[in-house]
């Protein structure tokens, strides 16, 4: 069974660019989850999609980020204009609906993004 | 809040030495407890989870962690380090439903 997947694994922009991150989450998994890890510090959370609806964007840094899924399948994560504090790992996650029981989230390799 | 806090950024062991990395969480209900790796240029992956069941969680590759609520403590060991367990750990908790809460990440490395 394949994995989260992402795309791309890097990326390298300038200031004012656009980047937009792709996420295909396993199979058969409703949950897709975003966070992002700064150099140095912890992953947090970025936001939770239950399907292609939106359950949870309290993590999203500000209006520069926009997420996407339609179709309740892969995720797009775009980042428009890009700012210099908006480098660091990008990861996905996704996770089978488990009616309110514990969840195991499975992670992607994440997407390297420095923005110069 | 939830909170985790790994101590120690960085840890070095000899090969064949035990491992002792560190997690504590703050929350006043007792969370899910999750352990994760990151091998270099791969995804998280996860060691090994708390739910609640018994106290001692056994892993994959020999992992283990102890669930202490008067501590609230989650560590994770294993008796002897190998050189494939160089790699950075995430301490992670979370509730059913819920986004995950990390901690800064530990990088272990091995001396052989």
């Amino acid at each position: 069974e394949a994995g989260v997947t992402q795309f791309p694994s890097h990326s390298v922009i300038e200031k004012g660019q656009t980047v937009t991150l792709r996420c295909d989450p396993i199979s058969g998994h409703d949950n897709l989850y975003w966070y992002r890890r700064v150099m140095g510090k912890e992953i947090k959370f970025l936001l939770h999609f239950v399907k292609e609806s939106k359950q949870d964007e309290s993590g999203m840094p500000n209006n520069r980020f926009l997420a996407e899924r339609t179709g309740g399948t892969y995720s797009t994560l775009k980042v428009q204009p890009a700012e210099l504090e908006d480098s660091g790992v990008y990861f996905c996650a996704s996770s089978q609906l488990t009616g309110g029981s514990l969840e195991t989230q499975y992670f992607g390799p994440g997407t390297r993004l420095l923005v110069l | 809040a939830q909170s985790v806090t790994q101590l120690g950024s960085h840890v070095s062991v000899s090969e064949g030495a035990l491992v002792l990395l560190r997690c504590n969480y703050s929350s006043s209900v007792p969370p899910y407890l999750f352990w994760y790796v990151q091998y270099p240029n791969q995804g998280l992956q996860l060691l090994l989870k708390y739910t609640s069941a018994a106290t001692l969680v056994k892993g994959i590759n020999d992992f283990e962690a102890e669930f202490k609520k008067s501590e609230t403590s989650f560590h994770l060991t294993k008796p002897s380090a190998h050189m494939s367990d160089a790699a950075e750990y995430f301490c992670a908790v979370s509730y059913p439903g819920n986004q995950f809460y990390f901690g800064t990440g530990t990088s272990l490395t091995v001396i052989p």
